[in-house]
């Protein structure tokens, strides 16, 4: 069956430093993911997304790669900021629906 | 900026009563979901729907489970006798479309739902 997961559930890391995220999926149809940041007590948040055509997506602090290969999706934070500090999601979407199934959420602690 | 905007922010019900969340979505989206969050577990899905009608589900939406959409602007979970494993989180969420870049679905602060 369909399932997205995270292989680390907490992770901490110095203020400054570059945090990576790991996250593995079984469905093979998934064509679109995402990563979201959920702080306490809100919504989750869209940070970046990529879709399978591409294993390397970039935006602001935050980079997406993917490896079709190995089912597997990461997102870099570069310099992490207290801000940073948060659960943070991936979720995945196949071509033959629109829901997003979501893997079990890291937690990431920024130090001072 | 646009966002999707959920109320009640807490909700505490007694177990068999009926509760309706409520939901705007973002306007110009055509899109709407309904997810839900037990207290430290991932984000489940409940429903998508489209075009005024459910266009996907999850074993989760049973028959106790029902969306609406009474209006141009409101998007609505009814759930008809709560029990106390419906306690959660309840996000709705919007999106533009399903396809290209405008996937991103967008979601509310959510509503907790307490139910004792």
């Amino acid at each position: 069956g369909e399932s997205v997961g995270l292989h680390l559930p907490t992770l901490s890391v110095q203020e400054g430093d570059n945090s990576i995220i790991n996250c593995a999926y079984s469905n093979s149809a998934s064509d679109y993911f995402i990563w979201y940041k959920q702080e306490s007590g809100k919504g989750p948040q869209f940070i970046i997304d990529i879709r399978s055509n591409m294993d390397k997506r970039q935006g602001q602090r935050v980079t997406v790669l993917l490896n079709k290969t190995v089912k597997h999706l990461s997102l870099q934070i570069a310099a992490t900021q207290p801000g940073d500090s948060a659960v943070y999601f991936c979720a995945e979407k196949s071509a033959a629906g629109n829901k997003l199934t979501f893997g079990g959420g890291t937690r990431v602690l920024v130090k001072p | 900026e646009p966002e999707v905007t959920q109320t009640p922010s807490h909700q505490v019900t007694q177990m068999g009563q009926e509760v309706i969340l409520r939901c705007v979505p973002i306007s110009n989206h055509l899109y709407f979901y309904w997810y839900r969050q037990i207290l430290g577990q991932k984000v489940e899905f409940l429903v998508s729907f489209y075009n005024n009608e459910i266009s996907e589900k999850s074993e989760i939406f049973d028959d106790q489970f029902s969306v609406e959409r009474p209006d141009g602007s409101n998007f609505t979970l009814k759930i008809r006798s709560t029990k106390l494993e419906d306690s959660a989180m309840y996000f709705c969420a919007s999106s533009e479309g399903t396809g290209g870049w405008n996937t991103e679905a967008f979601f509310g602060q959510g509503t907790r739902l307490t139910v004792v």
